[in-house]
């Protein structure tokens, strides 16, 4: 298996508060990528990355924003949690040679309550 | 930009009998076409994949896909399945020059003893 780690797990959050869910490879792969899942949605992607610091929008990335300081970390922040955002959140990684074939985590269960 | 619908959202089955969960995609330009498999609370795994050469795809657990480009399809078949294969399907597509994939809805396979 991909070497991908989410944390955390699981979180409850309340409305309004902040929050940053982080995905770490050891697979030293150049592109990174979060999604979302939702029932009858299948995954949809929010933002990805390309290498360190180079980051784009994917197709539902309002109310969200991503960071890469480092080749193995990238996170993403929720500004200001809304109850649309309560998802199942996934990291998943790709490699420069077949950049189409992506390796994902084991996902996030957030709750805005 | 592509799309991709899987045709049932459920299909329950008996064990030992076969399956077949149906993709259908569109794109103007030439895609890559991908299965993935998601057990409960897990991460998405990659089931298999046509990238080019025989349209007739398989992977090791006994699925297999047949890409027909006339129909623009990428059906996931399997002529016998286990109470194992309980899991969600995910059908895929990314353009051969680019790393983003579109997913279907998801597709759950439900079988019973």
């Amino acid at each position: 298996d991909a070497g991908i780690t989410q944390s955390p797990r699981h979180k409850v959050t309340e409305t309004g508060t902040p929050v940053t869910l982080r995905c770490h490879q050891t697979e030293n792969h150049r592109y990174m990528y979060w999604y979302r899942q939702d029932p009858g949605h299948g995954l949809r992607l929010i933002h990805y990355s390309y290498g360190v610091k180079d980051t784009d929008k994917g197709e539902v990335s309002d109310g969200y924003s991503v960071s890469r300081s480092k080749t193995e970390d990238f996170l993403l922040t929720l500004e200001s949690a809304t109850s649309s955002q309560t998802s199942v959140y996934f990291c998943a990684i790709s490699d420069w040679q077949s950049s189409y074939e992506q390796y994902f985590g084991p996902g996030t269960r957030l709750t805005v309550t | 930009a592509q799309s991709v619908t899987q045709l049932d959202s459920q299909v329950p089955v008996f064990e030992e009998a076969p399956v077949e969960l149906r993709c259908n995609y569109s794109s103007s330009v030439s895609v890559y076409l991908f299965w993935y498999v998601q057990y409960p609370n897990q991460g998405l795994q990659l089931l298999l994949k046509y990238l080019s050469g025989s349209t007739l795809v398989e992977s090791i657990n006994g699925f297999e896909a047949e890409f027909n480009k006339s129909q623009t399809s990428f059906h996931l078949r399997k002529p016998s399945v286990h109470i194992s294969d309980t899991a969600e399907y995910f059908c895929a597509a990314c353009e051969t020059s680019g790393s983003r994939l579109t997913f279907g809805e998801g597709t759950q396979l439900t079988v019973n003893p």
